[in-house]
């Protein structure tokens, strides 16, 4: 079975700061993608990054930046300098293969939610 | 431009009634899925579609069902069966079948019982 898990219910931060987003998963299958996710107030979900797990490349985007670790199944987000926008739900997210019995939907983590405060 | 419907964005349903979400898309995409979110948790799979004709259970289907008759629509009806029906209900899509192909998502129905 898949799982996914984000040990953090919720997180506040000062405007500014930095902080981490810990996403870890389970699965069988050698080749997979992980996601993440952000949900806004609003409700819809907006894709930001996709990985592969053939490729353990960190990325960075703008303040945002990911660190995907096979040897420890983490695929970390961290959002630099944080802003009262980026105040959401952010899920983890990993997609199946041969071992998953739900074709390639989603497995989802719980959420992290935080809150950036002026 | 592009993109997902989900119509309505709030539904109230009364008991022994059946109700049908509505989900179009028009970006061509093959698979469509149905995902339900209750408050403090993830999304959990209800059912997905890869292609027309075609879909499979995921794993709440119980008290559900859906439809693929066309590529672009992806209808879910909630019904009498399912107890416990309050949620915000999330349609998705996808380009491919494969799992590395990022899934692009609707803005929800909130579903109520009255």
């Amino acid at each position: 079975a898949q799982k996914v898990t984000q040990a953090q219910t919720e997180i506040s931060v000062v405007e500014k700061e930095d902080v981490t987003l810990d996403c870890v998963y389970e699965t069988r299958d050698t080749t997979y993608y992980l996601f993440w996710y952000k949900q806004p107030p609003s409700g819809e979900l907006v894709f930001l990054i996709r990985r592969n797990s053939f490729d353990e490349q960190n990325e960075i985007s703008g303040r945002y930046s990911w660190n995907f670790q096979k040897s420890t199944s983490s695929f970390n987000f961290t959002i630099t300098a944080s802003q009262v926008v980026d105040s959401a739900v952010y899920f983890c997210a990993l997609s199946g293969g041969l071992y998953s019995n739900s074709g390639y939907a989603l497995n989802f983590g719980k959420g992290t939610s935080l809150l950036v405060t002026p | 431009d592009g993109g997902i419907t989900q119509s309505p964005k709030y539904l109230f349903r009364k008991e022994g009634q059946n109700v049908t979400l509505s989900c179009e898309q028009n970006l061509n995409h093959d698979a469509m899925y149905w995902y339900r979110q209750d408050p403090g948790q993830g999304l959990r799979l209800i059912y997905y579609s890869q292609i027309v004709n075609d879909f499979q259970k995921g794993d709440i289907a119980e008290g559900y069902s859906v439809s693929r008759e066309k590529k672009e629509s992806f209808p879910l009806t909630v019904t009498s069966a399912q107890k416990n029906p309050t949620a915000f209900y999330l349609c998705a899509s996808s380009k491919g079948t494969i799992g590395n192909q990022p899934q692009h998502f609707g803005d929800g129905t909130r579903l109520s019982i009255l």
